[in-house]
């Protein structure tokens, strides 16, 4: 089956330090691939979002992705963490089957940022 | 530009009772897509509409049913409620032209039922 899975539920990074969240799936072709932010009580932002071409993405507010076939990762980084960054995160992939019509979302990460 | 716009925010549903949800899309968008988001959960799809008819579902009983209008505004209900369908519902909205990819969807910011 399907599945994405991300192992860290809470990380903690002090503001300044860098950050990487972690992101493996399952699914028997490449994916379409993707992170979202929420904010609490708000809905989902999309940060970037990987199809194909350079595995390595740029997205949003500063933050960039590596895609890695041979380890079905797709992780998410951001050199210097500032407190705004403070939120959840989802990775999520969007399978060929039904032509990329519907989104599996990994559990979340969910990040805190100490001054 | 309003974006994708559900409603309401909140409210507060009695176990066994049935509920409403609104979306409207962005403009430009014909599809609609809705998630249930448990708490601590990352969101779950539901369903898919499109030219008003149900395109794709994902795992959720025949409790969960839809609409979607003319106007390609949707409408999420739940019958029987249970205190577990407790959860985020998100609305997702697809441009005209994508076939309903999420490649390009857009989220609305949801609207929490609380079901006691």
């Amino acid at each position: 089956a399907q599945s994405v899975t991300q192992p860290d539920i809470h990380i903690t990074v002090s503001e300044g330090a860098s950050l990487e969240l972690r992101c493996n799936y399952s699914y028997g072709a490449t994916p379409y691939l993707f992170w979202y932010v929420q904010s609490p009580g708000q809905g989902l932002q999309l940060l970037l979002k990987y199809f194909s071409g350079d595995t390595l993405v740029q997205g949003i507010k500063g933050f960039e992705a590596e895609f890695k076939r041979s380890q079905s990762s797709f992780n998410l980084r951001k050199p210097s963490v500032h407190w705004s960054d403070a939120a959840e995160y989802f990775c999520a992939v969007a399978p060929f089957s039904g032509g990329y019509n519907k989104l599996i979302f990994g559990a979340g990460t969910r990040l805190a940022v100490h001054p | 530009d309003a974006g994708v716009t559900q409603s309401p925010t909140h409210l507060i549903k009695t176990r066994g009772q049935q509920v409403t949800l609104r979306c409207s899309p962005k403009s430009g968008h014909d599809t609609v897509s809705w998630y249930q988001q448990a708490l601590g959960q990352g969101p779950q799809f539901i369903f898919q509409y499109y030219e008003e008819e149900e395109r794709q579902r994902g795992n959720f009983p025949d409790r969960f049913s839809g609409h979607q209008f003319p106007n390609y505004s949707s409408e999420l209900n739940v019958n029987a409620l249970l205190l577990g369908d407790s959860a985020l519902y998100l609305c997702a909205s697809s441009p005209e032209g994508t076939g309903g990819a999420v490649t390009e969807a857009f989220f609305g910011q949801g609207t929490r039922l609380t079901v006691v």
